[in-house]
């Protein structure tokens, strides 16, 4: 079955460490999303690839770093420069902007 | 900029209808709805694109008004499944940027 993978569904990390959440999506999708959601601000974009090798910053890439290599999969790496790292992190695929995006489960970050 | 969505949250009981507003300080060229239930993923319902086109699902119903970059998504008789939070999405061209609203609580009650 086609899908949208995010992996681990629960991550725990100690303050001042990198960590690198995974995304992956067998639909042949140009697009990949990532998004931090936290209670009351909905979904906010982190960063965007349209293609392979290419990426742009969304409105809250600060903290953040992605790689797109491969068109399937769109890592997200938390980096010790984000300051409020504890969130729920969606990633999301579609064709073009004018279908349907799919999501992923999610991975709910904590940082102690 | 995200979109700006309105109510922030609605109670309803079972049946009744509802109206949820999405607005936007740039032009819109498409304008997505989702509903996510608590921990899960957004589930998409509609896309309304730029001229008009519509897809989505049979039971929902939304509007696109280019003109006030405004889009509004249509609960009618309301059920207890329809509990969750609605978002709203918007494109502001043919690039991939894709932004979301802060979301709509709604509540069905028996």
């Amino acid at each position: 079955d086609g899908g949208i993978t995010q992996s681990p569904k629960y991550l725990f990390r100690k303050e001042g460490q990198n960590v690198t959440l995974s995304c992956e999506q067998n639909l042949n999708h140009d697009a990949m999303y990532w998004y931090r959601q936290d209670p009351g601000q909905g979904l906010r974009l982190i960063y965007y690839s349209q293609i392979v090798n290419d990426f742009q910053k969304g409105d809250i890439a600060e903290g953040y770093s992605v790689s797109r290599e491969k068109k399937e999969s769109f890592p997200l790496t938390v980096t010790s420069a984000q300051k409020n790292p504890t969130a729920f992190y969606l990633c999301a695929s579609n064709d073009r902007v004018i279908t349907e995006a799919f999501f992923g489960q999610g991975t709910r970050l904590t940082v102690v | 900029q995200q979109p700006v969505q309105s109510p922030q949250a609605v109670i309803l009981r079972e049946g009744e209808d509802a109206v949820i507003n999405c607005s936007s300080s740039k032009a819109l060229y498409s304008v997505h709805w989702y509903r996510q239930k608590h921990g899960e993923a957004p589930v998409f319902l509609m896309i309304l694109l730029k001229g008009g086109e519509q897809k989505g699902h049979e039971k929902i119903s939304a509007s696109f008004n280019e003109k006030k970059q405004q889009s509004s998504l249509y609960l009618t008789a309301s059920q207890l499944s329809y509990s969750g939070t609605y978002f709203c999405g918007s494109s502001g061209g043919s690039n991939y940027k894709l932004t979301f609203g802060k979301g709509t609580l709604l509540t069905v009650n028996p």
